[in-house]
């Protein structure tokens, strides 16, 4: 069975520039979750699907960040402008349902902004 | 105070020794609970999924979950070098809200 699919898997870009980062999750999984992991800390959620509805978006920085997932299975998430903060590994990852079951993540797409 | 709160570590415990990892959470309403482990540079892998009160064996390791207490721990026996990661407690509400802690770094020196 394939795994979680993101890429790319590294992105360098200035500050004030725009990035977008892909995510195709395990055949079946109604859930898709991106997070975004600070180095030294935990994953920390910036929005989650059920097929192709928003769950929770409660950490999103709406004002730069945006998602989407059409037709409930591909996922883009994007920074516009992007920040020196927003450096960090973005983490993607997938259920099968909402509740009480375990999420599998992608590789991730480690972003450096200079 | 956070959601999710593990042992701030570095943990360092000799090669077969048993290696004890902390959480405690803040949300009554929490009913799943998941141990992950994170290579440095990698993805974290899920080791152990736990949802009732008690004890869960998998092989090295064992769940252990507490919801009176607010409390689960992960338990590894006979501990490896290969061991040597960080470990991430994850937690999910009944409406499906995923809360992570910071995680705790083990070494397993041989």
């Amino acid at each position: 069975e394939a795994g979680v699919a993101q890429s790319p898997r590294y992105k360098i870009i200035e500050k004030r520039q725009s990035v977008a980062f892909w995510c195709n999750p395990i055949s079946g999984h109604a859930t898709l979750y991106w997070y975004q992991q600070i180095l030294g800390q935990g994953p920390k959620l910036l929005i989650q699907f059920q097929n192709n509805g928003v769950v929770d978006d409660s950490q999103l920085p709406k004002d730069r960040f945006s998602a989407e997932r059409l037709k409930g299975v591909d996922s883009t998430l994007k920074i516009q402008p992007a920040k020196l903060e927003d450096s960090a590994v973005y983490l993607c990852a997938s259920s099968l349902g909402v509740v009480g079951t375990e999420a599998f993540f992608g590789q991730g797409t480690r972003l450096t902004v200079v | 105070q956070k959601e999710v709160e593990q042992n701030s570590g570095p943990l360092s415990v000799p090669e077969g020794a048993i290696a004890s990892l902390n959480c405690t959470y803040s949300d009554r309403g929490s009913q799943s609970f998941f141990w992950y482990r994170q290579y440095s540079g990698k993805s974290p892998e899920l080791i152990m999924s736990i949802y009732s009160n008690g004890d869960k064996e998998d092989g090295r390791f064992t769940a252990q979950l507490n919801k009176a207490s607010q409390y689960v721990s992960l338990l590894i026996r006979d501990s490896q070098p290969s061991d040597s990661a960080t470990y991430l407690c994850a937690v999910k509400t009944n409406a499906g809200k995923s809360t992570f802690g910071d995680g705790t770094t083990l070494t397993v020196k041989p």
